[in-house]
C-alpha cells in the first residue's frame, strides 16, 4: 500500500516551459487535491476533485490544469511556467474528507 | 484576516517541556486537523476533532467548539518532536480545507 505518489520530487523549469506533476493514489479514495505551499504562508487549495471525471477549481488555480480520467491518477499540469509557480506542491487524497494522505511534495523552481 | 490563526508561529523549547500549540478560527466548521510536517519532508495527519479531545502517545488535541478554538498538547518533548504543526479546518458544506500558517517547533536536546 503506497499511499499518495508524488513524481517528480524536485524540478527545475526555465519560464515558459510546461510540465505535469503526477499524482497516484492505490486506496480508492474518491477525493483528491493539488496544494501549493509557499513560505511563511498556509496551504493554498489550486485543484480538487470528488470523483474520477469531476473537476473543480480552489482558490488559486490560474496557470494550472488537472484531469482526473480515473480513480487513482489527478496530473496537475503547468502551462507556461511563470516565477510565481515557484512552490512546493503537495497532492492529497481522502475517502470521506474525514481524513486526508498527503504526498511527499514536489520542490518546483521556475527560473 | 486569515480565517484560521495559529500561534505561536515559533516555539523553542528544551527536551522535556510540556508544549502547547494553539489554533483559533473564525469560520463554521465540520471537522478540525491537525497535521504534521518534518524538515524538507511531507505532511503527515495526526488529529481529526469535531468535539472533545484526543489522545495519541504523547500527544493530545482538544477543541472548543463555542469558543473556536483547539489546542495541541505534546508530553514531555523530545527533538523528534521538532516540525511544523499546521491547524487546518473543513468549513460545513465546502468541499476545502483551510489551513493556518504553522507553527515551527524546535525541541533542543
Amino acid at each position: 500500500n503506497a499511499g499518495v505518489t508524488q513524481t517528480p520530487k524536485f524540478r527545475i523549469l526555465k519560464i515558459g516551459q510546461s510540465m505535469t506533476l503526477q499524482c497516484a493514489q492505490d486506496m480508492n479514495h474518491n477525493y483528491m487535491y493539488w496544494y501549493r505551499q509557499d513560505p511563511g504562508m498556509g496551504l493554498k487549495l489550486i485543484y480538487y476533485s470528488v470523483g474520477a471525471g469531476i473537476t473543480d477549481k480552489g482558490e488559486v488555480p490560474n496557470g494550472y490544469n488537472v484531469s482526473r480520467s480515473t480513480t487513482e491518477d489527478f496530473p496537475l499540469r503547468l502551462e507556461l511556467a511563470a516565477p510565481s509557480q515557484t512552490s512546493v506542491y503537495f497532492c492529497a487524497s481522502s475517502p470521506d474528507r474525514n481524513g486526508y494522505t498527503f504526498g511527499s511534495g514536489t520542490r518546483l523552481t521556475v527560473v | 484576516k486569515n480565517e484560521v490563526e495559529q500561534s505561536p508561529q515559533n516555539l523553542t523549547a528544551q527536551e522535556g517541556e510540556f508544549i502547547t500549540i494553539n489554533c483559533s478560527y473564525s469560520v463554521g466548521i465540520s471537522a478540525l486537523h491537525w497535521l504534521q510536517q518534518h524538515p524538507g519532508g511531507g505532511i503527515v495527519s495526526l488529529f481529526m476533532l469535531s468535539s472533545g479531545k484526543k489522545k495519541h502517545g504523547r500527544l493530545i488535541a482538544t477543541i472548543n467548539i463555542q469558543e473556536k478554538h483547539s489546542s495541541l498538547h505534546i508530553t514531555a518533548s523530545h527533538p523528534r518532536d521538532s516540525a511544523v504543526y499546521i491547524c487546518a479546518v473543513d468549513k460545513g458544506g465546502s468541499e476545502k480545507l483551510v489551513f493556518g500558517k504553522g507553527t515551527k517547533l524546535t525541541v533542543n536536546p
